[in-house]
C-alpha cells in the first residue's frame, strides 16, 4: 500500500540552525500539507501546496518557514533559523483530488536545543 | 470558520466494554469530517469519514462514528473495546467538500483513550 514517507524520523538541531525536513508524498497526489503538533497539543496546519505553489498558509509560517517540491517527488519544509519553540512533531500530508482524506506521513520529531 | 471540540481529553474502558470518544462540530456548510488515531511515536493513521449518505459509517479496525447532524456531533464508538486500542484519537473537520480536491481540516485536541485489562 502506498504511503507518505517522511525524513529523518528524529533531528535534533542547536537553536539557530537551518533544518530541512523531507517528505515523499504518495506519487499521484496532487494536495500538499504540512502540520505540526508541538508535544501534548493539538495537531495545527502549517501550509498547503498545490500546482507548485501554496495555496494556503497559517500564521504559524511565518517567513523563518518554506516550502519546496524541487524534484517532482519530494516535498521539503525548511525553517532557516529554528527556535526552541520550533520542536514538535512535524506531519507531512498528501491528497489526490476528490473527496478523500489526506494521508499522513509518520512524522520527523523536531528537537531544538 | 470550521472547528471542532473533543471534551474529553481521556476516556478509560474496561477492555471488552463499548466505547464513545466524543466529538462536535461547527462549520458553515456540509460538514466533511474524519476521525484519525495516533499511536505513541507514531504518526497518524486514518480511521474513517463522513462525506455524505448513511449517518454510521464503518472504518478500520472494528470503530464505526455516528454522524448527527441535529447535535452536530460525530461521535467514534466500537462495541468492544481491546487493549490495543490505547491510542490518542482526533477528530477532524473541514467544512464543504471542495470540488478541486483541496481537503486543509482542522483537529480537534484529541482524546487519550486508556483501555483497561
Amino acid at each position: 500500500e502506498p504511503e507518505v514517507t517522511q525524513t529523518p524520523s528524529h533531528q535534533v538541531t542547536q537553536m539557530g540552525q537551518e533544518v530541512i525536513l523531507r517528505c515523499v508524498p504518495i506519487s499521484n497526489h496532487l494536495y500538499f500539507y504540512w502540520y505540526r503538533q508541538i508535544l501534548g497539543q493539538k495537531v495545527e496546519f502549517l501550509v498547503s501546496f498545490y500546482n507548485n505553489e501554496i495555496s494556503e498558509k497559517s500564521e504559524i509560517f511565518d517567513d523563518q518557514f518554506s516550502v519546496e517540491r524541487p524534484d517532482g517527488s519530494n516535498f521539503t519544509l525548511k525553517i532557516r533559523s529554528t527556535k526552541l519553540e520550533d520542536s514538535a512533531m512535524y506531519f507531512c500530508a498528501s491528497n489526490p483530488t476528490g473527496p478523500t482524506e489526506a494521508f499522513f506521513g509518520q512524522g520527523t520529531r523536531l528537537t531544538v536545543v | 470558520a470550521q472547528s471542532v471540540a473533543q471534551p474529553e481529553d481521556q476516556v478509560n474502558v474496561a477492555e471488552g466494554n463499548p466505547l464513545t470518544v466524543k466529538c462536535t462540530y461547527s462549520v458553515s456548510g456540509n460538514p466533511y469530517l474524519f476521525w484519525y488515531v495516533q499511536y505513541p511515536n507514531r504518526g497518524l493513521q486514518f480511521l474513517l469519514k463522513y462525506i455524505t449518505g448513511d449517518n454510521l459509517v464503518k472504518g478500520s479496525y472494528g470503530f464505526e462514528a455516528e454522524f448527527n447532524k441535529s447535535q452536530t456531533s460525530f461521535h467514534l464508538k466500537k462495541p468492544s473495546a481491546l487493549v490495543s486500542d490505547s491510542a490518542l484519537y482526533f477528530c477532524a473537520v473541514r467544512d464543504g467538500w471542495d470540488s478541486g480536491g483541496y481537503q486543509k481540516v482542522t483537529f480537534g485536541t484529541g482524546t487519550k483513550l486508556q483501555v483497561i485489562p
